[in-house]
């Protein structure tokens, strides 16, 4: 699989049960980031996990990062129709000199009322 | 909330036509980059710029792609001569500093080449 790539590709929950979301990536990695996209908008950041981080927590929102794995999981507890969107990972490898991120194919999150 | 901005939201060009798409970045952000994602794929990275250069590009940045601060707010990407599979939504984005900080995106550019 290649750097930053999210499983499940397309995940579909009732309102108010929790969405998880995980992300695998290869190289080593400076930190690890979230995103949402509505349909056909820009990208949103959610939240920003540090590689000597290993959970954080914004709002609904919980992160996680298993390095000895190069795993990360983002949970949306609670969930709302209004946060059907689709969700990346992106990773700024740690050898990366130009700050570039490497998104994942995402997971598509619909949350029904 | 500062953003950053982008114009226009959809552009439609006919192949071969050169076209410049503009980002006015956060004010006090020094590291700018492109983005673009191909309908239904990922987003991917074309480039990255600071200190008035480029500090790393993709392959996809090819002699057909440049950059340009061409004063002290704005940020632009051009491609020369556009191809079909240029058609993407491009994405400006900046961020305070290189390492650790999150990067913020603009809204997107919609470029349609007919």
């Amino acid at each position: 699989s290649q750097q930053g790539e999210e499983d499940p590709q397309a995940l579909s929950i009732q309102e108010g049960e929790n969405a998880t979301m995980n992300c695998s990536y290869k190289t080593s990695i400076n930190n690890l980031q979230w995103y949402r996209q509505n349909s056909g908008r820009g990208l949103v950041h959610l939240i920003l996990i540090r590689s000597n981080e290993r959970e954080k927590h914004s709002g609904r929102l919980r992160v996680t990062l298993d390095t000895s794995k190069k795993s990360s999981s983002l949970l949306i507890t609670a969930s709302r129709a209004a946060d059907t969107a689709s969700y990346f990972c992106a990773t700024d490898e740690i050898y990366n000199q130009g700050g570039k991120l490497i998104f994942g194919q995402g997971t598509e999150l619909s949350v029904k009322p | 909330e500062p953003e950053v901005t982008q114009t226009p939201s959809h552009q439609v060009t006919q192949m071969g036509q050169e076209v410049i798409l503009r980002c006015v970045p956060i004010s006090n952000h020094l590291y700018f980059y492109w983005y673009r994602q191909i309908l239904g794929q990922k987003v991917e990275f074309l480039v990255s710029f600071y200190n008035n250069e480029i500090s790393e590009k993709s392959e996809i940045f090819d002699d057909q792609f440049s950059v340009e601060r061409p004063d002290g707010s704005n940020f632009t990407l051009k491609i020369r001569s556009t191809k079909l599979e240029d058609s993407a939504m491009y994405f400006c984005a900046s961020s305070e500093a290189r390492w650790d900080l999150e990067a913020f995106f603009g809204q997107g550019t919609r470029l349609t080449v007919v």
